[in-house]
């Protein structure tokens, strides 16, 4: 069965830290991957995703991701975190061939200390 | 332009009762999924409509079922309910099969 792991449950930063959440997959075949925040308070939001191409990929707010195949891992970067990152990060992952049922990761939360 | 909006917001049942949430997809989106949050857990994936149909589902007992509307919004229907249906229920619609789900606020379920 697919899994998604997300190795922090709870990760604490001082501001300009660098980020790095880890996550790993398990899937043989080829997969769409995404992660999603969900700021205090707020819905679920799409921060990045990858479907082909390009290994690397950028989201929004200066967040990137890089997909390894070879690794089944997809980890989110930030260079340099805000207090404004405060939140819940979830890791997803889908068949490329049954596109309905995302997978999600038990969440990282982030706390950024000013 | 509305994202995706679900109700109601809140909702307290007790055990044994029926209960049915409510979806509406972002605008020019036909297809919806629906998930459940457990308290401190990912999302789980109930099931998806598309055309009308389900389409996909993930496991969930017969208890919990759905609709979708010829406008594309959707119920989620989950009866004889038990404590452990307590959670965040939440509804992700997108532009087809294919494309990334974009999510609602949720309902938050209580069970008693």
């Amino acid at each position: 069965a697919q899994s998604v792991s997300q190795h922090n449950h709870h990760v604490i930063l001082s501001e300009a830290a660098s980020l790095e959440l880890g996550c790993n997959y398990s899937y043989g075949g080829t997969v769409n991957l995404f992660w999603y925040v969900q700021y205090p308070g707020q819905h679920l939001q799409l921060l990045l995703k990858y479907f082909s191409g390009d290994p690397l990929v950028k989201g929004i707010k200066g967040f990137e991701a890089e997909f390894i195949k070879s690794k089944f891992s997809f980890n989110l970067r930030k260079p340099s975190v805000q207090w404004s990152d405060t939140a819940e990060y979830f890791c997803a992952v889908r068949s490329s061939s049954n596109t309905g049922k995302l997978i999600f990761g038990q969440g990282t939360t982030l706390q950024v200390k000013p | 332009d509305a994202g995706v909006t679900q109700s109601p917001t809140h909702l307290i049942k007790t055990r044994g009762q029926q209960v049915t949430l409510r979806c509406s997809p972002k605008s020019g989106h036909d297809t919806v999924s629906w998930y459940q949050q457990a308290l401190g857990q990912g999302p789980q994936f109930i099931f998806q409509y598309y055309e009308e149909e389900e389409r996909q589902r993930g496991n969930f007992p017969d208890r919990f079922s759905g609709h979708q509307f010829p406008n594309y919004s959707s119920e989620l229907n989950v009866n004889a309910l038990l404590l452990g249906d307590s959670a965040l229920y939440l509804c992700a619609s997108s532009p087809a099969l294919v494309y990334e789900q974009y999510f609602g606020p949720g309902t938050r379920l209580t069970v008693t």
